[in-house]
């Protein structure tokens, strides 16, 4: 079962930016946290991810809360291209290629006009 | 680089039929996911290969589902016979470290 619990869906208007959130209190100390975001009819994307520090790229930056408990993924300026489902993913396993990507039901990132 | 291969993209096929969908992983891609995607849900794992070997299967159906990963490279899932509750997105996914996985874009598949 996916560690995650996110809301289903979130609205942002274009050009601002867009905070969705995650929470993943029963995370272990070694345990990953990764969004992906899928797009209609396309394969899961990566985006970003990170262990307890924040981290940032040229697609997003990923907070997470000193206690690891939650984290929000945040979308700088948001366009309607950003519409997707975006996971957020707990990585699960005892090490190299034990790891999985255990999928929650993920966040319906609307971007309106 | 390339990325992971999948067909066909679209199949369509009668209940009690057979089907089987092909994955290319991205090259030197060690570990092999697929997943199985109902609509309105994410993605549920099915079967992981580490190279040619099974790391986990314990939520693949196993008396209709079958995979096999000859050689450590390609992979097939195979179902049979289909049921109309395996109408999904088949999605296979690679990873060389753990660290960075790649999805394909998955092969839709229709029961009727």
């Amino acid at each position: 079962d996916a560690k995650t619990t996110q809301p289903p869906s979130m609205d942002c208007a274009e050009g601002r930016a867009a905070n969705l959130p995650c929470n993943h209190s029963t995370i272990s100390g070694n345990e990953y946290v990764y969004w992906y975001r899928q797009i209609h009819s396309q394969g899961p994307q990566y985006i970003i991810h990170g262990l307890k520090n924040n981290e940032t790229n040229e697609m997003a930056s990923l907070i997470i809360t000193e206690d690891r408990k939650s984290s929000t993924l945040i979308l700088p300026h948001a366009t309607l291209r950003d519409t997707a489902v975006y996971y957020c993913i707990v990585r699960v396993g005892s090490g190299g290629s034990n790891y999985k990507l255990t999928f929650g039901k993920g966040t319906l990132l609307t971007v309106n006009p | 680089e390339a990325g992971v291969a999948q067909s066909p993209r679209y199949k369509i096929i009668e209940k009690r039929q057979s089907v089987a969908f092909w994955c290319n992983p991205i090259s030197g891609h060690a570990t092999l996911y697929w997943y199985q995607q109902i609509l309105g849900q994410g993605p549920k794992l099915l079967i992981q290969f580490q190279n040619n070997g099974v790391v986990d299967d314990s939520q693949l159906p196993k008396d209709r589902f079958s995979a096999e990963r000859l050689k450590g490279v390609d992979s097939t899932l195979k179902i049979q016979p289909a049921k109309l509750e395996d109408s999904a997105v088949y999605l296979c996914a690679s990873s060389s470290d753990g660290y960075g996985y790649t999805f394909g874009s998955g092969t839709r598949l229709t029961v009727v």
